[in-house]
């Protein structure tokens, strides 16, 4: 079975600009969550979706946005980029049976640069 | 609030000598604990995760854990390290006991075995 695929893998962007990011579950997982990895802050949960809808997030601006599709593939978004946005966005897809067994696995990540 | 803390940045040890990464929690409630692993320019891969029962947890690639309660600790362990196991590793514990939670991380500890 296929892992979490995440696209693109590396981007540049400058100060400003707008990225959209995006990944696909593992087949059959309806659950992705998002996270942010920096040097500084290490791994931070950004959001959560299930069934199209946003179930939970974290403390980040309302410049992070995300969504989910039918197909339980996810995007999230980020606007106004800032310097401080430079991170590994790591997405993660779970069975969600609404069991405490429940595991999170995570994809490559995309690796966001700001300049 | 769910936390955990890793006490160390860096652990080194030789090939072939059992390595120890600590981990220690503060939950309020049962504890469900995860030890995941990234390798360079990688994602999280998941190693093993602590839900009930036995207090030894054996994960993939030869790894386990130990949860004892009364120090609130989760360490991972190995009996024989491999060069090939350095990488960074991080302790996570799950917050939220519903369908949709989200992963607590610790801040990472760096394992460096050395041939």
């Amino acid at each position: 079975k296929a892992g979490v695929t995440q696209t693109p893998r590396y981007l540049i962007k400058t100060r400003g600009q707008q990225v959209t990011l995006s990944c696909s579950p593992i087949s059959g997982h309806r659950s992705v969550s998002w996270y942010q990895q920096t040097p500084g802050q290490g791994l931070q949960f950004l959001f959560e979706y299930f069934s199209e809808t946003q179930r939970n997030k974290g403390n980040f601006p309302g410049r992070f946005s995300g969504r989910q599709f039918s197909n339980s593939r996810s995007e999230m978004n980020v606007s106004t980029l800032e310097l401080g946005d430079s991170a590994l966005y790591l997405c993660a897809s779970s069975l969600d049976r609404g069991l405490s067994t429940d595991t999170q696995y995570f994809g490559p990540g995309t690796r966001l640069t700001v300049l | 609030a769910q936390s955990v803390a890793q006490p160390e940045d860096q652990v080194n040890v030789a090939e072939g000598n059992p390595l120890t990464v600590k981990c220690t929690y503060s939950v309020s409630g049962n504890p469900y604990l995860f030890w995941y692993v990234q390798y360079p320019n990688r994602g999280l891969q998941f190693l093993l995760k602590y839900i009930t029962g036995d207090n030894l947890v054996k994960g993939s690639y030869g790894f386990e854990a130990e949860f004892n309660k009364s120090q609130t600790s989760f360490h991972l362990k190995k009996p024989s390290a491999l060069v090939s196991d350095s990488a960074l590793y991080f302790c996570a514990v799950r917050d939220g006991m519903d369908s949709s939670y989200k992963l607590i991380f610790g801040s990472g500890t760096r394992l460096l075995v050395r041939p």
